[in-house]
């Protein structure tokens, strides 16, 4: 079965401090996608970051990074000096070839809150 | 940029009546979703539509149908709306091929009382 794990619900922190938001998903396929998208209050989720199956290698974007270990089926995000801009549902999916390629199965989302 | 509208931002009805959400996507892109977001539920599929008139059920499609008469629009009804389906409606659009990216709309918040 396909499932996206994000546990922690809500996290709060203080504005510059590091967070990581933690994703661990499961799949049978060798093939698969994963994603990060951002919800601001506004609504509409944006997205951050693909990856594929074959390519573990780190990424890095001004402040954002994501760690991708297969080995854990972990893909987790890290906000480096964190802002108050950064508050908002952060979600994890994945997408693969035994789901069906149409279809993402999201993380249950984790509430980032950065106070000033 | 890839431009996803959604009709209403808000809406409020009433149990029993029709409910009709519309979604218009500017890219051309073939592959239309449509998800409901609950707290602590994350975005859940209802239908999905992989070209004109072409639909699929998704995860919940229990008390929802869904319409593609042209590519760029895709419209989600609730035949006899019920109060469990108060929730935040999220559609999405991407194009051909398994790399591409979702993009979703800003969303209808629907209260049904």
């Amino acid at each position: 079965a396909q499932k996206v794990t994000q546990a922690q619900t809500e996290i709060s922190v203080v504005e510059k401090e590091d967070v990581t938001l933690d994703c661990v998903y499961e799949t049978r396929d060798t093939t698969y996608y994963l994603f990060w998208y951002k919800q601001p209050p506004s609504g509409e989720l944006v997205f951050l970051i693909r990856r594929n199956s074959f390519d573990e290698q780190n990424e890095i974007s001004g402040r954002y990074s994501w760690n991708f270990q297969k080995s854990t089926s972990s893909f987790n995000f890290t906000i480096t000096a964190s802002q108050v801009v950064d508050s908002a549902v952060y979600f994890c999916a994945l997408r693969s070839r035994i789901q069906g390629a149409q279809k993402l199965v999201f993380g249950q989302g984790t509430r980032l809150t950065i106070n000033p | 940029d890839v431009k996803v509208t959604q009709s209403s931002r808000y809406l409020v009805k009433r149990t029993g009546e029709k409910v009709f959400l519309e979604c218009v996507q500017d890219m051309d892109h073939e592959n239309m979703f449509w998800y409901r977001q609950d707290p602590g539920l994350g975005l859940r599929l209802i239908y999905f539509s992989y070209d004109v008139k072409m639909k699929e059920k998704g995860d919940i499609p229990e008390g929802y149908s869904v319409s593609r008469e042209k590519k760029e629009r895709f419209s989600l009804i609730l035949e006899s709306a019920s109060t469990n389906q108060t929730s935040m409606y999220l559609c999405a659009s991407r194009g051909r091929g398994r790399a591409y990216e979702q993009y979703f709309g800003p969303g209808t918040r629907l209260t049904v009382t």
